[in-house]
């Protein structure tokens, strides 16, 4: 079954400094890949997603994601923070055998003013 | 407005006290899943179902059933709960099953406490 490895659990930085989450996946062909976000005391919601094309994918709120097949990785990054992305990203990826989506254990990103 | 819906939103039981945590979608999914969200575990799937009544185990589903007797209904329940089943838990619905390249909607979570 497919895997997800997220990297650096927490996360603190200052706001404007850059931010760049790894994600990597254990096997490869045909995948789905996805970031979902999750504000203080809310749901997930969808950050962006790549299905097919150019592997640079642009999402919500300024962030853009990097498919690189041969690294198995799926990379989140945002050029500049603000204090509203404390939050915790999770990166999923669709699991085709198992009907599901394998999630990674998520990041915890803390943004100080 | 296209959503998902759980019910309780938070909930206090006792050890063995048979319980069930609602979920309902608007938008006519077929596939649906329970999660449970665990600090430093993420997600894991608890059940899911492709259809009106056919589902199948995630990851973790013991101490818990499911079923799918509509399509827009897909409860959970804990037939005897225990304490490591505290956690909070999440319903998800999407067109198809993730063998297609549908996003997941989630609801808004039930936090669960189990003493």
């Amino acid at each position: 079954a497919q895997s997800v490895s997220q990297h650096n659990h927490h996360v603190i930085l200052s706001e404007a400094a850059s931010l760049e989450l790894g994600c990597n996946y254990s096997y490869g062909g045909t995948v789905n890949l996805f970031w979902y976000v999750q504000y203080p005391g809310q749901h997930l919601q969808l950050l962006l997603k790549y299905f097919s094309g150019d592997p640079l994918v642009k999402g919500i709120k300024g962030f853009e994601a990097e498919f690189i097949k041969s690294k198995f990785s799926f990379n989140l990054r945002k050029p500049s923070v603000q204090w509203s992305d404390t939050a915790e990203y999770f990166c999923a990826v669709n699991d085709y055998g198992n009907n599901r989506l394998a999630f990674g254990k998520g990041n915890q990103v803390v943004v100080i003013p | 407005e296209a959503q998902v819906t759980q019910n309780p939103r938070y909930l206090i039981t006792v050890t063995g006290k048979k319980l069930t945590v609602t979920c309902s979608q608007n938008m006519n999914h077929e596939y649906m899943s329970w999660y449970r969200q665990d600090p430093g575990l993420g997600l894991r799937q608890i059940y899911y179902s492709m259809n009106v009544e056919v589902t199948d185990k995630g990851d973790v589903p013991e101490g818990y059933k499911v079923s799918r007797k509509e399509k827009r209904n897909f409860p959970l329940i804990l037939e005897s709960p225990s304490p490591n089943q505290t956690s909070l838990y999440f319903c998800a619905s999407s067109r198809t099953g993730t063998g297609s390249s549908y996003e997941q909607y989630f609801g808004p979570g039930t936090r669960l406490t189990v003493t």
